[in-house]
């Protein structure tokens, strides 16, 4: 089957900083990838679709100059958290689609 | 907009036993995708099993099965013979085709052994 793989899958940064997370489909190509956020005991929020080569398109509520999205090529998007803070401290899943949607095994961000 | 509904938090089985987990969703559209996912403890998301809404044989996967309902907008998921390791967090989520996934607030089961 399709595999998607995330890194880091754990980052630990100080507030203040930025931190980037990769996503990258390993055997397929992704015309689109998508970015959710998920606490605890909770469903998954998706924070924005991206398609390769054009800006990503961010869900209501979301700050799309604290969360950036880049989608350089068919395999690979990145997320930034700009200036992270406790708040942003989650765990943050990115998925992939061709035809079907494959999910990434997740990063946990701590923000101290 | 799309919503999808599942109205059981936690849900409980027995070993070997057979548990349904609920699933309602609201659409105005004819043509979509319905899926149920797991999610484990290590939090990878599993496709357990979909279901198109044209195809009105339920799907079925192994002990897995759906009881899909078109026109009560209900899509049930069946585990038989439940293992421990089916234990997890359920999500039911809707497609309409192209777009986006909905996801429900998911289900937490507990498998006793």
């Amino acid at each position: 089957g399709a595999v998607v793989s995330q890194h880091p899958s754990w980052v630990i940064c100080k507030s203040g900083t930025s931190v980037k997370i990769e996503c990258r489909s390993l055997d397929f190509q992704a015309t689109t990838m998508f970015w959710y956020r998920q606490f605890p005991k909770q469903s998954l929020m998706l924070m924005a679709t991206s398609n390769e080569g054009s800006k990503a398109t961010y869900e209501q509520g979301v700050e799309k100059d604290k969360f950036l999205i880049n989608h350089a090529s068919l395999t690979l998007s990145t997320l930034t958290v700009t200036s992270a803070h406790p708040e942003d401290s989650s765990f943050y899943i990115c998925s992939a689609r061709d035809r079907e949607q494959y999910f990434g095994p997740g990063t946990r961000l701590t923000v101290t | 907009a799309q919503t999808v509904t599942q109205s059981q938090p936690e849900m409980s089985v027995q070993e070997a036993e057979t548990v349904t987990l609920s699933c309602t969703y609201d659409t105005s559209e004819s043509d979509y995708y319905l899926f149920w996912y797991k999610q484990p403890p290590s939090r990878q998301m599993i496709l357990v099993i979909r279901q198109e809404a044209y195809k009105q044989q339920n799907a079925t996967e192994n002990r897995f099965s759906v009881n899909f309902q078109k026109a009560a907008k209900s899509f049930s998921l069946k585990i038989s013979d439940s293992q421990l390791g089916d234990a997890a967090m359920y999500f039911c989520a809707y497609k309409k085709y192209g777009n986006k996934l909905v996801f429900g607030a998911g289900t937490i089961l507990r498998v006793k052994s």
